[in-house]
């Protein structure tokens, strides 16, 4: 599975929009990004997913040029309550089972939401 | 979560004991996966299954055993405990591997 490099740490404000931007340059025909939030004591909750373009929920938007090497999940207006760890993963996708064998987490972005 | 519980939530147990550790789900999903989480390390996943009596090995699988005899259960056992199997564990679940992961709330296992 494709790599992914994402900023270690994020400082913003109550009430900004963040982008935290995750690359994968060798991201495969198949694969598809998920984003999960992580906060103290917790296990990781699912945000968002894609392939191409954009995908907006409740929660986040994800942006995802062309060439799919790299994304963006923008969280609008952010509060102290999003203060997290954000992972960026590279899923491999197909049909049912073509990817069962487990999401590969990095480190993760910490963002810091200050009042 | 609803629908995804681990048991217990927190152990502490002596070096060279056997552990196990539970995690029920309610949502009939087919992949259930075990993952630990260690500062500086992030998620390394232990095990996962595809479906009952089916599993198979993660990155970090050594001195971990699986088993799932039901669809809603999935132990995890450390056949002997170490001090650097001091973690917090976390469970997994998903309906499909094209559809998000539910986490549970984890298990901190200190071993001493």
């Amino acid at each position: 599975l494709a790599k992914t490099t994402q900023p270690i740490s994020m400082d913003s404000y109550e009430g900004q929009e963040v982008n935290i931007t995750c690359s994968h340059n060798n991201i495969a025909t198949n694969d598809y990004i998920t984003w999960y939030q992580q906060f103290p004591s917790q296990g990781p909750r699912f945000i968002i997913q894609g392939y191409k373009t954009k995908v907006t929920n409740e929660v986040a938007s994800l942006f995802i040029p062309a060439d799919r090497k790299s994304s963006t999940l923008s969280l609008p207006r952010v509060s102290l309550s999003d203060t997290a760890v954000y992972y960026c993963l590279v899923a491999r996708g197909g049909n049912s089972g073509g990817g069962a064998d487990g999401l590969t987490f990095g480190k993760g972005t910490h963002l810091i939401i200050q009042p | 979560d609803a629908g995804i519980t681990q048991s217990p939530r927190h152990k502490v147990t002596e070096t060279g004991t056997p552990v196990t550790l539970r995690c029920h789900q309610t949502e009939n999903h087919r992949y259930m996966y075990w993952y630990r989480q260690d500062p500086g390390h992030g998620l390394r996943l232990i095990h996962y299954s595809y479906g009952v009596k089916d599993t198979d090995k993660g990155e970090v699988s050594d001195g971990y055993s699986v088993s799932r005899s039901k669809t809603e259960d999935f132990l995890l056992t450390l056949e002997s405990a170490t001090s650097s199997q001091t973690s917090v564990y976390f469970c997994a679940i998903t309906l499909d591997t094209n559809y998000g992961y539910t986490f549970g709330s984890g298990t901190r296992l200190t071993v001493v």
